[in-house]
């Protein structure tokens, strides 16, 4: 498979609760993405890592979300103490960036959809 | 921070009828990607433009970047019941700094009646 694998596919669990989320990128990519899609909503920029480097945060990003991508191949999403609020699909994306105005195409993951009870 | 607005939300368009979504940034993109999701799925590439009022086609759509490179549209001609999904935007600010961050819009929700 030379997509971008993410897994769990769903996850359910209690408020209060931690979780944790997978993406494997394409493995020549060197940008890897977080995203996070409500329903009837676009994705909504969460991280990104070039290489193993986290170059980008979103400032609405709250201190219970944090990733990591060591070696610079797969990353993984912790959400520490959920809420119901962070009930959405969790989106992961890689991209083989070439410069400011290179191709910078996203290839997204099916996702991990989070349903906190 | 960038936002990144599209017109409209929702469009329900008779089978054989054109289709249009515009999708416009408060600040100037150094490139805009369009992205289709279909129901149930994930977003899946269309195309990047890149020049100051580049147009591109890809058989029955029509991709515009606007000459301040702040709007797009996207145009199908002759739709089809395989158009079904929500057509999404996405700019990269062209900040000069570097960065890779992509907006999307909202999306525009494509129906199609046969």
């Amino acid at each position: 498979d030379t997509g971008v694998s993410q897994n769990p596919r769903h996850k359910i669990t209690k408020r209060g609760q931690n979780v944790t989320f997978r993406c494997d990128p394409i493995s020549e990519h060197n940008r890897l993405y977080w995203y996070r899609q409500t329903l009837g909503q676009g994705p909504e920029f969460l991280t990104y890592f070039q290489n193993e480097a986290q170059l980008e945060k979103s400032r609405l990003l709250s201190d219970r979300f944090s990733a990591e991508r060591p070696k610079g191949s797969f990353s993984t999403l912790e959400i520490q103490r959920t809420e119901q609020g962070d009930s959405a699909m969790y989106l992961c994306a890689s991209s083989l960036g070439q410069g400011i105005s290179g191709a910078n195409v996203l290839t997204f993951g099916a996702g991990s959809r989070l349903t906190v009870l | 921070g960038q936002q990144v607005m599209q017109i409209p939300q929702y469009q329900h368009v008779q089978e054989g009828e054109d289709f249009t979504t515009y999708c416009n940034s408060s600040t100037t993109l150094s490139n805009i990607q369009w992205y289709k999701q279909r129901p149930g799925g994930h977003p899946v590439f269309l195309i990047q433009l890149v020049k100051s009022g580049e147009v591109k086609k890809q058989k029955r759509l029509t991709f515009q970047f606007g000459e301040a490179k702040k709007n797009s549209s996207l145009h199908i001609t002759a739709t089809q019941t395989t158009d079904v999904g929500t057509y999404f935007c996405a700019g990269t600010r062209d900040s000069g700094a570097g960065s890779y961050q992509l907006t999307f819009g909202k999306g525009t929700k494509l129906s199609v009646i046969p």
